[in-house]
């Protein structure tokens, strides 16, 4: 099985700031990797798919980039609103692995 | 835009099976070439993936749980539904279903509100 592994586990950040978080495959996955933002008793939402697709609506202060084992979601620039845990989420043919989250809170 | 509303018991007796019902609006389970998953989430912890079940009927699970799980579709219904057997406090958790984001990818795109299941006896 292919392992996720998201670093750090949380983040401390002010407004503005630029936030990066990183994921790794235990094995190479290509560029079958995708982004969600959750936030307390909602459902994750989709952020990036396919390591760098913005999904529609979703605000261009995001963006992804990585292939093969190593990838990375940028927010450039902190908004309220982005104070959330975010997962990475991996997908092959044996099926979906998501990493363990990083919280991003209000420094 | 199609909607996914999970429903079914809050409440699941250790050993028995826990059974839950995901309906689709705004879409059709059996066209369309989609994957339809499920996702679990323990109190406080991350993400699992449960399994899927593509259009056709096809289905792939987690296999830390694919000797418990059954996923199936009920077309007349336009609902797919899970079943997990023999449940312990290990498996409390909101249950999430989800539709892959386009038919080429299990990736879940779309996912519904989420139901909470505990098991207590």
């Amino acid at each position: 099985d292919i392992q996720m592994t998201q670093s750090p586990s949380s983040v401390s950040a002010s407004v503005g700031d630029r936030v990066t978080i990183t994921c790794r495959a235990s094995q190479g996955i290509s560029s079958w990797l995708a982004w969600y933002q959750q936030k307390p008793g909602k459902a994750p939402k989709l952020l990036i798919y396919a390591a760098s697709s913005l999904q529609s609506g979703v605000p261009s202060r995001f963006s992804g980039s990585g292939s093969g084992t190593d990838f990375t979601l940028t927010i450039s620039s902190l908004q309220p609103e982005d104070f959330a845990t975010y997962y990475c989420q991996q997908a092959n043919s044996r099926g979906l692995t998501f990493g363990g989250g990083t919280k991003v809170e209000i420094k | 835009q199609v909607q996914l509303q999970e429903s079914g018991p809050g409440l699941v007796k250790p050993s028995e099976t826990l059974s839950l019902t995901c309906t689709v609006s705004g879409g059709s389970v059996s066209s369309g070439s989609y994957y339809w998953s499920w996702i679990r989430q323990p109190p406080g912890k991350g993400l699992e993936w449960i399994g899927y079940i593509y259009y056709s009927g096809s289905t792939n699970y987690n296999p830390s749980l694919k000797s418990r799980v059954t996923i199936s579709v009920d077309t007349s219904k336009n609902q797919f539904s899970l079943k997990l057997s023999s449940v312990t406090a290990a498996d409390t958790a909101v249950y999430y279903c989800a539709r892959g984001l386009t038919t080429v990818t299990t990736t879940p795109g779309y996912w519904g509100q989420g139901t909470l299941v505990t098991v207590s006896s």
